[in-house]
């Protein structure tokens, strides 16, 4: 089935900084999700791209598709210590779309 | 609206016992998935349903379990006989979903399952 894997596994970083985060997948999509978890919570929305977009703004975030590579990005820009959680990407297209699978993410921890 | 919502939120049984987890979707929302996170494994897709009806439980790890969604408010999953390996977090989620246009999953809270 369609999965991200995102990388790297872990990032750790100080308030202020930008974080990148990195999402690979295999096969053609019809969209893109990243979510985020905060320790002990449920997965959030944080923003999806569409096949046919290149570049998609939300508030701090920033993420990027480029399906030539099969990759998408997401930036964090001026982190906070509130931004610490996991971050998973979810391709969402192919055979399999309607069913989302999510990677093992990626633990971001932002120092104050 | 009060988002998803899973119950229990926490519970420990022993070895054997049965176990049911339950979940309420948004009203209005046609798809449900359940999850099961570990460390070891990650977040792993169980089952989803369209329309209450179940379209893909590949994910489903053995007969031990099962998962039903009678109408569009009310899913279940079930572990029978439960076993220690089983413990995790089970996380249910919905969207909507009308004919090719999906979106974003919104994720209830999650029900955390020790099995002694």
């Amino acid at each position: 089935s369609q999965q991200g894997e995102e990388d790297p596994q872990a990032l750790s970083i100080q308030e202020g900084e930008n974080a990148t985060m990195n999402c690979s997948y295999k096969t053609s999509i019809n969209n893109l999700q990243w979510y985020r978890q905060n320790s002990g919570r449920g997965l959030v929305h944080l923003i999806l791209i569409r096949s046919n977009e290149r570049e998609k703004h939300s508030g701090r975030l920033r993420v990027t598709l480029d399906t030539s590579k099969k990759s998408s990005s997401l930036l964090i820009t001026a982190s906070r210590a509130a931004d610490t959680a996991s971050y998973f990407c979810a391709p969402e297209g192919g055979t399999s779309y309607g069913k989302l699978t999510f990677g093992q993410g990626t633990i971001l921890t932002v120092h104050p | 609206d009060a988002g998803v919502i899973q119950s229990p939120r926490h519970e420990v049984t022993e070895m054997g016992q049965e176990v049911t987890l339950r979940c309420k979707p948004i009203s209005g929302h046609n798809s449900l998935f359940w999850y099961r996170q570990t460390m070891m494994r990650g977040l792993e897709l169980l089952i989803y349903f369209n329309n209450n009806v179940p379209i893909d439980d590949s994910g489903m790890p053995e007969d031990r379990f099962s998962a039903k969604m009678p109408n569009a408010s009310f899913s279940t999953l079930k572990i029978q006989p439960s076993e220690p390996r089983d413990s995790a977090v089970y996380f249910c989620a919905s969207r909507p979903s009308s004919g090719g246009n999906t979106g974003e999953l919104f994720f209830g809270e999650g029900s955390r399952l020790t099995v002694l």
